[in-house]
């Protein structure tokens, strides 16, 4: 019944590394979302996409870079991993049309980068 | 662009009380707006949303209301059961930007004691 797949639940990478979170969706959505989850923080859009080779910077896109090479999935690029990235990451789709009928979100991957 | 703020960031009630929670946002061109409750460990997933044409919605022990003259909207639970503990994120869409893109509050931290 897992509609929105992350790859990995929990990850640890060290300082530098390039890091690739992975995110598909079996539910024919076009829009994706990339938000990180800080207690406190709630939840900010890194990136999302609305369709195919697609992408929008959302609110904190620094550091990170995303692909979506196919509809359904859609990557989380790290470029060169730092501690402030630390953090849980949750990817999420939805529904492209005139009314919105939220989203459908990833478990999360927790990265804990050292 | 949008912003929102949620309010409490931690909530304790008794079991039976009633809970609220409010969020204010500041794009006053957004037209919808959803509640999301994460349990420990798990994705967030949509509990109650409203549209920007209605004030008020409930399903069951759960209702949300919009006041778009003072852009700020509350989710209520009645009848408070232990299982109702998680946190609660509440969001936005801004019209600008488009793709159902959603903003979202810090999150409100709902403890219910038995």
């Amino acid at each position: 019944d897992v509609k929105v797949t992350q790859s990995s639940r929990y990850l640890v990478k060290r300082t530098g590394e390039k890091v690739f979170l992975e995110c598909v969706q079996d539910m024919d959505h076009e829009n994706m979302f990339w938000y990180r989850q800080d207690p406190g923080l709630g939840l900010r859009l890194i990136y999302f996409s609305y369709d195919v080779k697609m992408k929008e910077k959302g609110d904190i896109p620094e550091g990170y870079s995303v692909s979506r090479e196919k509809k359904e999935r859609f990557s989380l690029i790290l470029e060169s991993a730092s501690t402030n990235q630390t953090s849980m990451y949750l990817c999420a789709s939805s529904l492209e049309g005139d009314s919105n009928y939220g989203y459908t979100f990833g478990s999360g991957t927790r990265l804990t980068v050292v | 662009g949008e912003n929102v703020e949620q309010h409490p960031s931690t909530l304790s009630v008794q079991e039976g009380d009633s809970a609220v929670i409010k969020c204010t946002y500041s794009d006053s061109a957004s037209n919808y707006f959803p509640w999301y409750k994460q349990e420990l460990g798990k994705r967030p997933q949509l509990i109650i949303d409203i549209r920007s044409n209605v004030g008020e919605k409930k399903d069951q022990r759960i209702a949300v209301t919009l006041n778009k003259t003072a852009k700020h909207f509350s989710l209520h639970i009645t009848e408070t059961q232990p299982e109702d503990s998680a946190v609660y994120f509440c969001a936005a869409e801004p019209v600008s930007g488009g793709y159902n893109k959603l903003i979202f509050g810090a999150g409100t931290r709902l403890a219910v004691h038995p």
